[in-house]
């Protein structure tokens, strides 16, 4: 079946450091794929999303370039800020008959420090 | 405002008693599903939902419920619940297609004790 794999953390980091959290994924087909960020007490939301091999994503700083040649979509950030401390959800989609499934990571927690 | 409601936020009870958490979604959006996240495993999908009346087991189906008799709305049901679905449930809703967005309630914290 289809699957993520995601670097499972926890990710300290101070202010203005490089992030990178790895992300691969297996999948049977041609998935879309998404980074989920999850605040404190919140829901999940979407962060950045590519839908074919080569597209990059970016959002708030945040970039992820979908790679099949190694199934992959690594999460970067150039210089983090304490405001990005949460947990990070590498995800994808494919259509599967009618379900629509979100296959997702095990999360990264990354914290960012002063 | 978009946005997936969820009710309650957090709940307590005892095993074996029926309980029911909503989910209603304002953006008219055919699909819905439940996840429940367990720390390690991520978030594994419970049930989803591709329009009203049609209703489909995700992977983790066992000890609940749905229904969908309204587009808006899918809630989830224990009908006996038990202490290992203590966790953190969330809902999810979205166009169909696997390039769209899914949007997600704030979650649900429910204990089974």
């Amino acid at each position: 079946g289809n699957s993520v794999t995601q670097m499972e953390g926890p990710v300290t980091l101070s202010e203005e450091a490089f992030l990178t959290i790895n992300c691969t994924y297996t999948a049977t087909g041609y998935p879309s794929l998404f980074w989920y960020v999850q605040y404190p007490g919140e829901g999940l939301q979407l962060l950045l999303k590519a839908t074919k091999a080569d597209d990059k994503g970016s959002n708030k700083g945040f970039e992820a370039t979908y790679r099949k040649e190694t199934t992959s979509f690594h999460l970067e950030k150039g210089s983090v800020q304490v405001s990005d401390s949460a947990v990070y959800f590498c995800a994808l989609r494919m259509s599967g008959g009618s379900n629509y499934k979100l296959t997702f990571g095990k999360g990264t927690l990354l914290t960012v420090n002063p | 405002e978009a946005q997936v409601t969820q009710n309650p936020r957090y709940l307590i009870t005892v095993t074996g008693k029926k309980l029911t958490v909503t989910c209603s979604q304002n953006m008219n959006h055919e699909y819905m599903s439940w996840y429940r996240q367990d720390p390690g495993l991520g978030l594994r999908q419970i049930y989803y939902s591709m329009n009203v009346e049609v209703t489909d087991k995700g992977d983790v189906p066992e000890g609940y419920k749905v229904s969908r008799k309204e587009k808006r709305n899918f809630p989830l049901i224990l009908e006996s619940p038990s202490p290992n679905q203590t966790s953190l449930y969330f809902c999810a809703s979205s166009l169909g297609g696997r390039s769209t967005e899914a949007f997600f309630g704030q979650g649900t914290r429910l204990t089974v004790v």
